[in-house]
């Protein structure tokens, strides 16, 4: 069965770097098809796509933080990470990896099924 | 401002049925298939339809999607304590190619 699992510091400082990585056992992560992705929900907001990474390296990044966003996937270690630059408070959030499925011919299929529990990062001083 | 547009609440009594709707645009529900998450208070979304109407393994067929033109709606019947929970809608946005969501909808089982 597959599973994810993020880590990573729970408390960042305002403008400093975010990084978190999702761990993912119970199956490979070179499977095509899927895209591993991170979702955020903020306080008392909905969830908020962060964008996603091929294990070929190939990624998509929402439009409104893609200048803050690096994402790098490591087959070899089945694991994936996000960095995100210049945080603030508004970064503040409970933060998701998740296992995409993508069919990229219109129309387009996308949906996460798996998902990992969360973790919780907070931006303060 | 979500891209898609969901009622921030709805409530029914136990056993009854609800339906949630989630209104998008030719660039995201029009044109693409909808997805559904159910969202538990300190847990992980969890998928409950995906390809606008389609159950993953496990999800019980109380639960259902359908989609036509740029909305789509999530129904549930035999409402029970244990749906109590936020559903959200998503999508890809062709133009914004991003996957983007609705507000979530807080379902209260009274």
């Amino acid at each position: 069965q597959l599973q994810l699992q993020e880590s990573g510091p729970g408390l960042v400082k305002p403008s400093e770097t975010l990084s978190l990585t999702c761990n993912v056992s119970g199956g490979s992560i070179s499977g095509s098809q899927y895209y591993w992705v991170w979702i955020r929900q903020t306080p008392g907001k909905g969830l908020e796509w962060i964008g996603g990474i091929y294990y070929s390296g190939n990624t998509y990044f929402n439009p409104s933080l893609k200048t803050r966003i690096t994402m790098s996937i490591d087959t070899s270690k089945n694991q994936f990470s996000l960095r995100l630059d210049s945080v603030t408070a508004a970064d503040t959030a409970v933060y998701y990896c998740a296992r995409e499925s993508w069919i990229l011919v219109p129309p387009m299929s996308s949906y996460m099924d798996v998902w990992g529990k969360g973790a919780t990062v907070t931006v303060s001083s | 401002q979500s891209v898609l547009t969901q009622p921030p609440s709805v409530s029914a009594a136990p056993g009854q049925k609800i339906t949630i709707p989630c209104s998008g645009s030719t660039s995201d529900i029009g044109n693409n298939y909808v997805s559904w998450y159910q969202h538990l208070p300190g847990t992980a979304p969890k998928l409950l339809i995906y390809d606008n109407d389609k159950r993953p393994s496990g999800i019980p067929d109380r639960f259902s999607g359908s989609k036509s033109g740029t909305s789509a709606t999530l129904g549930i019947t035999g409402l029970q304590t244990g749906d109590e929970a936020v559903y959200y809608c998503g999508t890809w946005h062709s133009s914004l190619r991003a996957e983007v969501f609705g507000g979530g909808t807080k379902l209260t089982v009274l």
